[in-house]
């Protein structure tokens, strides 16, 4: 199994650009889980998905944040516009069932300038 | 509200020795999962260890084993024969409907 894929692997940009962060669950899986990894904050639960659906999104921080997943095996997570507080790594996972073990992605570390 | 606490920011073990990570939580469901996931500096977690609450045995996987305290609300971590590739950032978990993360513990490995 390929495990769950993320892209890219890292992101530079500037203030107030649009970014897009991709995610690939590992096939079978029904829930998907977006997180965010600052030294600050350590893990925080940005949203989670069961079957496609938006289960939970009251960890995005704000507006200028966005989550879709239009099909099992494909999810986005938007940031627009981006600011230089939004530096960190994003990690994307699945898991078959709620409650049961996920499995994470490499991460993506993003930088904005 | 489901919490789960690692009272030990740092932690450090002689290569080959043994190292016991703690782990507390709270919750007031009856059935649920704790997990012991690795973060090397890779940064890729990497789930170490499960248990399910439901089991009185203590998990196991080679070198790592839990003890699992349920009255106690208690999970801790023990490595044995700590090896340098064991050092890493370790985060315990507890899931009933989604995983709530304790603040992790950073183990060193003195060669």
């Amino acid at each position: 199994d390929a495990g769950v894929i993320q892209s890219p692997r890292h992101e530079v940009t500037e203030m107030g650009q649009e970014v897009t962060l991709r995610c690939k669950p590992i096939s079978g899986h029904d829930y998907l889980f977006w997180y965010r990894q600052t030294m600050m904050r350590g893990l925080e639960l940005l949203i989670y998905f069961n079957n496609n659906v938006p289960i939970d999104d009251s960890g995005m921080p704000e507006d200028r944040f966005s989550a879709k997943m239009p099909n099992a095996s494909f999810s986005t997570l938007k940031i627009q516009p981006s600011e230089p507080r939004d530096s960190a790594v994003y990690f994307c996972a699945s898991s078959l069932g709620g409650e049961n073990t996920q499995y994470f992605g490499p991460g993506t570390r993003l930088t904005v300038l | 509200a489901q919490t789960v606490t690692q009272s030990q920011p740092e932690m450090s073990v002689q290569e080959a020795e043994t190292v016991t990570l703690s782990c507390t939580y709270d919750t007031s469901e009856s059935d649920y999962y704790l997990f012991w996931y690795k973060q090397p500096p890779s940064r890729q977690m990497i789930l170490v260890i499960r248990q399910e609450a439901y089991k009185q045995q203590n998990a196991t996987e080679n070198r790592f084993s839990v003890n699992f305290q349920k009255a106690a609300k208690s999970f801790s971590l023990k490595i044995s024969d700590s090896q340098l590739g064991d050092a890493a950032m370790y985060f315990c978990a507890q899931a009933s409907y989604q995983l709530i993360w304790g603040a992790g513990t950073k183990l060193i490995i003195k060669p």
